[in-house]
């Protein structure tokens, strides 16, 4: 398994400002994920961050409202830009320790936001 | 687009009794996840099931995956208030990605 942490843990934002939410893994891992959780819904795919080039963004989400960090093989940023309230979420950061299938995630405790 | 459906959305038992969540798709996944997820934490895996027909057991979890591929269930029996949590379903697609499941809302009372 994997050890997973994000800060912040939570935050309470104002509209038009952006949140950087930051994830950190214990061993390097060649998948890292980024999902959101509406309030009392599933999971969202939003894209996999990519080691050393841009981020595979999934249907409905683009680059400049959440654009995304890999520097290295244990760590990750995502960004909420001009944020509004239809963004509040948890978002949760992934990693699969697998490179072939059937894959393995695991996941972070998550960051709640909050958008007033 | 593949989609998963899970069933019930909520389901409520008094402890010591069984429960089964189902988990649909009109599509066939390379293999499928069970997670629970409690508040403030991310999902933690329960299982994962790749062969058809598959059967897996946890404890007083049972785990199937159907001859098609393209359903599951779980069935949890003598419930225990610890298992309640949300309970999602995850499809595998191509890139190791996880296409989730509604999920469904489990509590256990004592």
């Amino acid at each position: 398994s994997a050890v997973i942490s994000q800060k912040p843990s939570r935050d309470i934002c104002q509209r038009g400002t952006s949140l950087t939410i930051q994830c950190q893994v214990d061993s390097q891992v060649t998948m890292m994920f980024w999902y959101r959780q509406q309030p009392g819904q599933s999971l969202t795919l939003i894209a996999t961050a990519n080691q050393g080039s841009e981020a595979t963004y999934e249907s409905g989400f683009v680059i400049d409202k959440f654009p995304i960090s890999r520097p290295n093989l244990t760590f990750s940023t995502l960004t909420v830009s001009n944020m509004s309230p239809e963004d509040s979420s948890i978002y949760l950061c992934s990693v699969d320790l697998r490179a072939v299938r059937p894959p393995e995630q695991f996941f972070g405790p998550g960051t709640r936001l909050t958008v007033l | 687009t593949q989609l998963l459906e899970q069933s019930p959305q909520f389901l409520s038992i008094q402890e010591g009794e069984n429960l089964t969540v189902y988990c649909n798709s009109s599509s066939v996944f390379s293999s499928l996840q069970w997670y629970r997820q409690e508040p403030g934490e991310g999902p933690v895996l329960l299982v994962t099931v790749v062969t058809g027909g598959e059967v897996k057991k946890l404890k007083r979890l049972t785990f199937q995956f159907g001859d098609a591929r393209k359903d599951s269930s779980l069935h949890i029996t003598a419930a225990q208030p610890g298992d309640t949590g949300l309970y999602l379903c995850a499809g595998a697609r191509a890139g190791n990605k996880l296409t989730f499941g509604g999920g469904t809302r489990v509590l256990v009372k004592p």
